[in-house]
């Protein structure tokens, strides 16, 4: 595998579900960082991590919950949802140096019923 | 002001024409600068940095305008592969060393035969 890699690539869920976004990065990077992508807005930083330490948390609601246990694996917990957060959600690595950019996921596209 | 801002299109070129974007940022100490290019329902993939003496990769040329707080994409001979949404993708500041990137909402762009 290379890349970085997400799953699932399609989640429905209903509003009182729990459920989780799983994303793995085989770059060697040390910063992670969850997107979100609604139509016709630009993409919106939810949080980043770099080397495991949660370093932004960009007024995120608390049912979204990230979790970044070692530097290639990053989740988002989600729980009781609402129809609003239906979106594409993107998870990114960076090697944490300004100037490099990111490389994505294919994302997850989140259907909330 | 938006800290990114881009003309959304959508822009309908001839195969073989040359076509250019132009997007705007708000903060004056951003740091990098890219273009992104995000193709229907897929992530965004790393089209090219974007350096102060202005660059070529091919068709595809990027400038900077610090002065004026500018960037801009000018692609030539254009393919009909080209059809995408170019994503403007700024650092506005250095986050503990990591990339933090701002994105623009993208211009779409479809090349017709």
């Amino acid at each position: 595998e290379t890349g970085v890699t997400q799953t699932p690539r399609h989640l429905v869920m209903g509003m009182t579900n729990k459920k989780s976004l799983k994303c793995e990065q085989h770059l060697g990077h040390n910063a992670m960082y969850w997107y979100k992508q609604s139509a016709k807005k630009p993409l919106e930083l939810m949080f980043v991590y770099s080397l495991e330490e949660r370093v932004e948390n960009n007024s995120v609601p608390s049912r979204f919950s990230p979790e970044c246990p070692n530097s290639s694996h990053l989740f988002l917990h989600l729980h009781t949802l609402q129809p609003e957060d239906s979106a594409l959600y993107l998870c990114a690595s960076s090697q944490g140096r300004v100037g490099y950019g990111y490389t994505f996921g294919s994302g997850t596209r989140l259907t909330v019923v | 002001r938006k800290e990114v801002e881009q003309d959304p299109g959508p822009f309908n070129v001839p195969e073989g024409a040359t076509v250019a974007f132009n997007c705007t940022y708000s903060n004056s100490a951003s740091q990098s600068f890219f273009w992104y290019r995000q193709d229907c329902r897929k992530e965004p993939k790393l089209l090219m940095s974007v350096y102060s003496s202005g660059n070529e990769d091919g068709r595809f040329t990027a400038q900077l305008n610090r002065a004026s707080q500018y960037i801009s994409l000018l692609i030539r001979d254009s393919k009909l592969s080209d059809s995408a949404t170019y994503l403007c993708v700024v650092n506005p500041i250095s986050n503990f060393g990591n990339e933090k990137l701002t994105f623009g909402t993208g211009t779409r762009l479809t090349i017709i035969p």
